[in-house]
């Protein structure tokens, strides 16, 4: 089974900062990544699939790097609509998700 | 647009049994794999079945395999998850979600989830 690492699992920040999530799996899994965010008592919404693709309608502050086992989540400029939990996914094999990183205000 | 509706959770004892369903619209929803995942109280994602577009193939995580079955009727635009021998530790919203991508064709990810539905397994 692929396990996915996140990292870190909370981050402190201030509305403007840049802000990187890590996600590590544990064998390679290409580019078959995605991203979510969310929001408590909400469904995750998708944000990036193919490591680096944003989904429509997903603003351009949000970025998406890596391939084989070493991925990022990058916010560019936080707004804060922003403040959520964000999970990693791959799906190179089945489905499994990292453990989640929530970003908190400072 | 796609819209994902979730039903069928509730309070159930140990042992018990419970059946969820996933109302699907706004696509063609015999077109599409359907996945459940599902999320303990505050905890992370879980994904646990998988079924393909037309329900030849299904695929479990090893925690639910042998105790959730997962089905679907395109008649009805529905997906469901029977969920048998109900621990106490399967208490969680569980999601219904639709496979980004028609057929089964390559690797794909989740492009809409519904709202989920929650189950609570005690005595």
């Amino acid at each position: 089974d692929i396990q996915m690492t996140q990292s870190p699992s909370t981050l402190s920040a201030s509305i403007g900062d840049r802000v990187t999530i890590t996600c590590r799996a544990s064998q390679s899994i290409s580019s078959w990544l995605a991203w979510y965010q969310q929001k408590p008592g909400k469904a995750p919404k998708l944000l990036i699939y193919k490591a680096s693709s944003l989904e429509t309608g997903v603003p351009s502050r949000f970025s998406g790097s890596g391939s084989g086992t070493e991925f990022t989540l990058t916010i560019s400029s936080l707004q804060p609509d922003d403040f959520a939990t964000y999970y990693c996914q791959q799906y190179n094999d089945y489905w499994t998700f990292g453990q989640g990183t929530k970003v908190e205000i400072k | 647009q796609v819209q994902l509706v979730e039903s069928g959770g509730g309070v159930v004892q140990p042992g018990g049994s419970l059946r969820l369903s996933c109302a699907a619209s706004g696509f063609t929803f015999n077109n599409y794999a359907m996945h459940w995942v599902r999320q303990a109280p505050g905890k992370g994602l879980e994904w646990l079945a998988f079924i393909r577009y037309d329900g030849s193939n299904q695929y479990y995580a090893d925690s639910v395999k042998g105790r959730f079955t997962i089905s679907r009727d395109n008649s009805k635009n529905t997906v469901y998850l029977q969920m048998n021998s109900l621990r106490v530790e399967d208490r969680a919203v569980y999601y219904c979600a639709k496979r980004y991508g028609s057929g089964s064709v390559g690797p794909s990810y989740f492009d809409y989830w519904g709202q989920g539905t929650l189950v609570t397994v005690s005595s």
